[in-house]
């Protein structure tokens, strides 16, 4: 099963500034199974970017995804308020789906 | 647009059973492979079990294989989770999610909260 480990666990950053979040896997998986989710307080999860580098529908283009093989960022370039969230990567290998432990992006 | 409706959550003891439902609708149930997905309190997601649209196919996180069974109606375009010998660790908001156009999750349910506790 392919580990997912996310990096940093908090990021506390200001309005405006840009937001780069780390998404490792354990071993070289394919970027078409890596996706990227904004989950806000009591709130389902929300897909943001499919296959490591496209949006989702309805999806800022402040948000994007990128990477390869074994390591993946989500970037968002100007953090709105509404962007103060726990983000989650996902992917997926041999019949099983595997989540990072998150990223919370607090307001500093 | 997507709506997923979950239900049957609730208190039960260790070892007792529940069967949660997921009410599909704004797309075409029986086209989509289907998925749960739970969230411990305070925590991450957890992928739970997947049905695949065509062949049927389900597959279970190793936590919970054997004791949960997954299963859907397509003519009543509903998702089910059936889950047996609960433990405490089972406690959780339990979501239905769809699959997307690959191997993602691009539509969820509000999500069913799961409590087993003694």
């Amino acid at each position: 099963e392919i580990v997912l480990t996310q990096s940093p666990g908090t990021l506390s950053l200001s309005p405006g500034e840009r937001a780069a979040l780390s998404c490792r896997a354990s071993q070289t998986t394919s970027s078409t199974y890596l996706a990227w989710y904004q989950q806000k307080p009591g709130q389902a999860p929300r897909l943001l970017i499919y296959g490591a580098s496209s949006r989702a529908a309805g999806i800022p283009d402040r948000f994007s995804g990128s990477g390869s093989g074994t390591d993946f960022t989500l970037t968002i370039s100007r953090l709105e308020p509404e962007d103060f969230a726990v983000y989650y990567c996902q992917q997926y290998g041999s019949s099983s789906w595997t989540f990072g432990q998150g990223t919370k992006v607090e307001i500093k | 647009e997507v709506h997923l409706v979950e239900s049957g959550g609730g208190l039960v003891q260790p070892g007792e059973s529940l069967r949660l439902s997921c009410a599909a609708s704004g797309f075409t149930f029986s086209r989509y492979t289907m998925y749960w997905v739970r969230q411990a309190p305070g925590k991450g997601l957890q992928w739970v079990s997947t049905v695949n649209s065509g062949d049927g196919n389900t597959y279970y996180a190793d936590s919970v294989k054997g004791r949960f069974t997954i299963s859907r109606d397509n003519s009543k375009n509903t998702l089910y989770l059936q889950m047996n010998s609960l433990r405490a660790e089972d406690t959780a908001v339990y979501y239905c999610a769809k699959r997307g156009e690959g191997y993602y999750f691009d539509g969820w349910g509000q999500g069913a909260l799961v409590t087993v506790s003694s």
